[in-house]
């Protein structure tokens, strides 16, 4: 079973800032099969990339995965108020365990 | 658009069952894999169940395996989920999660608002 890793835990940034969220696994991810998603506080977690970088329908293009093998990045370019969430990251090809996830808070 | 909605959650005892059902909408649900996912208070996500489209095959996590019974009816465009044996440990807002694609691999790109269930004597 692939263990995921998400750094930080949590992240303290300002509106417009740059976020960076990490997710590592136990072992190489096939060919890139791999989902973040967004959960806000009450809300059901919803799909923001699927295949490492490919936007879900509807999520603005501040949001941007990069990676492969056993290293993935979530980059959010500006963040805005409605992007303070927790985010998951989830191999979906052989697993479909999702890591602990990473909370971006307001500063 | 997708809808999924969530219901059957509520309160029961230790060793008790429950069922939780999904009604679903808006995509023809036989060509699509279905799953259960659950979160406890204040934590993460876990996946508990998955079943194929055609219902042929089905999946649980160890920490449910051989109480909870994944299930659909696909005429009636429902999928199930039976806990047996319930624990404390079970309790958790569990949410109907529709998958991209029949059969592996597929993610999870629509999601039911969860319905609760809380295991408490």
């Amino acid at each position: 079973e692939i263990v995921l890793t998400q750094s930080p835990g949590t992240l303290s940034l300002s509106p417009g800032e740059r976020a960076t969220l990490s997710c590592r696994a136990s072992q190489s991810v096939s060919s890139s099969f791999l989902a973040w998603y967004q959960q806000k506080p009450g809300q059901a977690p919803r799909l923001l990339l699927y295949g490492a970088s490919i936007r879900a329908t509807g999520i603005p293009d501040r949001f941007s995965g990069s990676g492969s093998g056993t290293d993935f990045t979530l980059t959010i370019g500006r963040l805005e108020p409605e992007d303070f969430a927790v985010y998951y990251c989830q191999p979906y090809g052989s697993s479909r365990t999702f890591g602990q996830g990473t909370k971006v808070e307001i500063k | 658009e997708v809808q999924l909605m969530d219901s059957g959650g509520g309160l029961v005892q230790p060793g008790g069952s429950l069922r939780l059902s999904c009604a679903a909408a808006g995509f023809t649900f036989s060509t699509y894999a279905m799953s259960w996912v659950r979160q406890a208070p204040g934590k993460g996500l876990e996946w508990v169940s998955a079943i194929t489209g055609s219902g042929g095959d089905t999946y649980h996590a160890d920490s449910v395996k051989g109480r909870f019974t994944i299930s659909r009816d696909n005429a009636r465009n429902t999928l199930y989920l039976q806990m047996n044996s319930l624990r404390a440990e079970d309790t958790a807002l569990y949410f109907c999660v529709k998958g991209s694609a029949a059969s592996r691999p597929y993610f999870f790109d629509s999601w039911g608002q969860g319905t609760l269930v809380t295991v408490s004597s």
